[in-house]
């Protein structure tokens, strides 16, 4: 059964810094790439992050909203992917989900990272003084 | 920048009715690189069509997805109340991997 556990998030001061956590099983963790999505309260999804799998380089991609403060990586030997946050803000209070992306053919027979296939349950960041 | 616009913003319906959710591109989508994802309250989100037409695993043939270029649709047949959510659709065949705001289905 695939499995992602988000946790690290907690109530931070404007300007603090903040590591999130999500501890995955049930899947080969090397074979997919990783991204993070947040919700803040009463809102809709929001992208924020993803990081290729090692096959593909590791290389990270943000959404201008965090570009230059927040940070994706992953460990492969745990099989777990991180998200460094800095210089929070107050807009960046949001539930911070974690989830699997799949490499998939297209029609075109590209070989492509696809949608978010599986989903934690997400962990609370709150940036209040 | 590719913007995703969903309507309508809440959609009012009755279980065993049939729904139709809109999401329109700003530019058009390559390859139909097109997601739909459900939303409980409370839950998180679950991957419901991909590549515009494609259902996910384990998803009931009550909901499809069709579209191509800007104009993209997800239908539900035969609504169940489990289907009462809000709804999101994605591109992800390029950077940033947008949502669009969603629609919210509603029980009548």
């Amino acid at each position: 059964e695939v499995q992602l556990v988000e946790s690290g998030g907690d109530l931070v001061q404007p300007g603090l810094s903040l590591r999130l956590s999500c501890i995955t099983s049930g899947f080969t963790f090397g074979d997919y790439a990783m991204s993070w999505v947040r919700q803040a309260p009463g809102k809709g999804l929001e992208w924020v992050a993803f990081i290729r799998s090692e096959a593909y380089g590791v290389t990270p991609d943000y959404a201008a909203s965090v570009k230059g403060r927040f940070t994706i990586s992953r460990d492969d030997s745990q099989s777990i992917a991180y998200l460094q946050m800095n210089s929070l803000k107050t807009e960046d209070t949001a539930v911070y989900y974690c989830s699997r992306v799949s490499y998939y053919y297209d029609s075109s027979g590209y070989y492509i990272p696809g949608p978010n296939d599986y989903w934690g349950q997400g962990t609370l960041v709150t940036v209040s003084s | 920048e590719i913007v995703l616009t969903q309507s309508p913003g809440t959609l009012s319906l009755s279980p065993g009715e049939r729904a139709t959710l809109s999401c329109r591109a700003s530019q058009r989508v390559g390859s139909s690189y097109l997601a739909w994802y459900q939303q409980r309250p409370g839950q998180a989100p679950r991957l419901l069509i991909y590549g515009a037409s494609s259902r996910a695993t384990g998803i009931p043939d009550r909901f499809s997805g069709r579209g191509f270029g800007t104009d993209f649709t997800l239908s539900i047949n035969r609504l169940a109340p489990e289907d009462f959510a809000v709804y999101y659709c994605q591109l992800y065949g390029s950077f940033p991997r947008t949502f669009g705001q969603g629609t919210k289905l509603e029980i009548k």
